[in-house]
């Protein structure tokens, strides 16, 4: 199957500072990726739609201000944890479906604990 | 009522035993299906993906889709420790471009 790449898959950073998490589509062209964020023992909870060289479209309820999504490339879509608090942390992950199907892929996840 | 239903389990079955998994929804115009893995701390893992109705095997897992009764449900033959893990099921009316609708994952631990 495709393979997305998410970096990096656990970090620690201070309460106020932000954090850079990184999607990447490996051998295929991601127009559009995904990012969720998942609780301990729950389900996928969809944040956003990445869509690249247009902006992002937030789920209601998610401060886009807070979660900032940017898409530069067909195969890059980072999402930035501006000034984290430790209600922040989270295990983070984003997807890319293989359009125009939507068979898609996971990345490995990015497990953030604000300290 | 929800768009997908999956019952979260936890479900603990002893090691060799078969395993269904299922899912129900209610939204006729999904098409296409999917089963993802997903292991403790790490990203969902794509297991099988059809689309309309009918089966599909590979390995010791088999996807059955039934769109009259608005059902799917993934077996698991010969289960072993290593499938302990969460199942998802998700699908999609067609669009790539739309996000999936996942059901909310069924706990499995397959004791040796």
């Amino acid at each position: 199957g495709a393979v997305v790449s998410q970096h990096p898959s656990w970090v620690i950073c201070k309460s106020g500072t932000s954090v850079k998490i990184e999607c990447r589509s490996l051998d295929f062209q991601a127009t559009t990726m995904f990012w969720y964020r998942q609780f301990p023992k729950q389900s996928l909870m969809l944040m956003a739609t990445s869509n690249e060289g247009s902006k992002a479209t937030y789920e209601q309820g998610v401060e886009k201000d807070k979660f900032l999504i940017n898409h530069a490339s067909l195969t890059l879509s980072t999402l930035t944890v501006t000034s984290a608090h430790p209600e922040d942390s989270s295990f983070y992950i984003c997807s890319a479906p293989t359009l125009p199907r939507p068979k898609a892929f996971f990345g490995q996840g990015t497990r953030l604990t604000v300290v | 009522q929800k768009e997908v239903e999956q019952d979260p389990g936890p479900l603990s079955v002893p090691e060799g035993a078969i395993v269904s998994l299922n899912c129900t929804y209610s939204n006729s115009a999904f098409q296409y299906f999917m089963w993802y893995r997903q292991y403790s701390r790490k990203g969902p893992e794509l297991l099988m993906y059809t689309y309309s109705s009918g089966n599909k095997e590979d390995g010791r897992f088999t996807a059955q889709v039934d769109k009259s009764s608005k059902y799917i449900s993934l077996f698991i033959r010969d289960s072993q420790p290593s499938d302990s893990a969460t199942y998802l099921c998700a699908m999609s009316a067609g669009s790539g471009n739309t996000p999936l609708v996942f059901g909310k994952g069924t706990r499995l631990s397959v004791i040796a």
